[in-house]
Formats: structure tokens, sequence, C-alpha cells
């Protein structure tokens, strides 16, 4: 089955460091991989997505590239904020598997002045 | 403003009380989900709705119902809750069936003691 396996945290990084959460995945086919981000008492909110391989996802300066060969869909964003203190979550979908979504732990960010 | 809108977002209840946890959007969205999110594990999908009056089972559908009777509301029933079903629940929504691109509630907290 679907599986999708990230790194532990918290990360906790200080303002203006490079942020870097990895993500790996288990599927069959090309499924479409995702990172959804959750506020402090919020619900889920979709960061970035991408469709097929070697496709880069990218918002709000985060970015991901849909690495096929490593199986990946590592998170980056070069300089962050504490306003990007958050829970992330890496999520995929299988082709033809509706809105279906399959998502790791989590992977939670603190990020100090 | 578009929003997914979960109630009640607290509630402590015990054993073998039946209870319900309200969704609603107001996107005209077909597709509609429930998750769990529990330590650990990432979100499961209970339920999903394709559509008014068509709902399938997710991934741990055990011990809960729903219903799509309207296109906007999808409620979560626990017939009888129990201890295992504290956790914290979302509801998400979507305009496609295929894209994997969902919108979440806020969560709603049940502790079953």
């Amino acid at each position: 089955g679907n599986s999708v396996t990230q790194m532990e945290g918290p990360v906790t990084l200080s303002e203006e460091a490079f942020l870097t959460i990895n993500c790996t995945y288990t599927a069959t086919g090309y499924p479409s991989l995702f990172w959804y981000v959750q506020y402090p008492g919020e619900g889920l909110q979709l960061l970035l997505k991408a469709t097929k391989a070697d496709d880069k996802g990218s918002n709000k300066g985060f970015e991901a590239t849909y690495r096929k060969e490593t199986t990946s869909f590592h998170l980056e964003k070069g300089s962050v904020q504490v306003s990007d203190s958050a829970v992330y979550f890496c999520a995929l979908s299988s082709r033809g598997g509706g809105n279906k979504l399959t998502f790791g732990t989590g992977t939670q960010l603190k990020v100090e002045l | 403003e578009a929003q997914v809108t979960q109630n009640p977002r607290y509630l402590i209840t015990v054993t073998g009380k039946k209870l319900t946890v309200t969704c609603s959007q107001n996107m005209n969205h077909e597709y509609m989900s429930w998750y769990r999110q529990d330590p650990g594990l990432g979100l499961r999908q209970i339920y999903y709705s394709m559509n008014v009056e068509v709902t399938d089972k997710g991934d741990v559908p055990e011990g809960y119902k729903v219903s799509r009777k309207e296109k906007r509301n999808f409620p979560l029933i626990l017939e009888s809750p129990s201890p295992n079903q504290t956790s914290l629940y979302f509801c998400a929504s979507s305009s496609d069936r295929n894209t994997g691109e969902l919108f979440f509630g806020e969560g709603s907290r049940l502790t079953v003691l």
C-alpha cells in the first residue's frame, strides 16, 4: 500500500535559516505529491503540490521537487520566518485514487528570533 | 468567506453516549471527507462522499457513520463512542474529485471518557 515517511520533529531554527524537511514515499504508479501546513489551532492548508516527476511545486517561498528516482519530495525554504512555525505534512494521492490522501506523521517547525 | 465549519470544536463525552459532529461548507463542493489525526499516525481517512447520497468508507470507518443528504453538509456520527475514538477530527471538501486539493475545517477535538 501507499505510505509517506517524514523526518521526526520538532525542527528548531533561527529566523533566516535554511529549511529542509525530508519526505519519502512508497506508492504504486505515479502519485501526486503534496505539502500541507497546519498553523496552531487551525486546519490544514495546501502549501504546494506536484503531479509528475521533476515537477517543482512552490508557494510562499517554499519549494519541493518531485524526484521519482529517489521517491522523495523534500520541502525547502531559503530563509524562514517566525510566522512559518507550524506543523508540515507530506502527503500523496494515487492516480485514479480520487482525493484520498495518505499523510505522513507531520514535522513540527519552530522558528526563533 | 469560503470556509468549512465544524461543530463542536471541543467535546468531552462518556462511553456510549451518541454524538454528532457537524460539518458544513459554503463553496458548493461535491466532494467531502472526514479524517482523524492522532499523534505519530498523521491523518487517516474515515469516510468520504463524492456527492449527495453517495458515501464510502475510508481507511478507518469502524465505529463511525456519515450521511450526505445535502451538498453542503456532511455530519459524522458516533453511535456508541469508545475511548479509542478520542482524537482530533477534521472535515475537508474539494471542488474536484481527483486533485487532492482539500479545504479543511479547523478541527473538532473529541475526548471520550
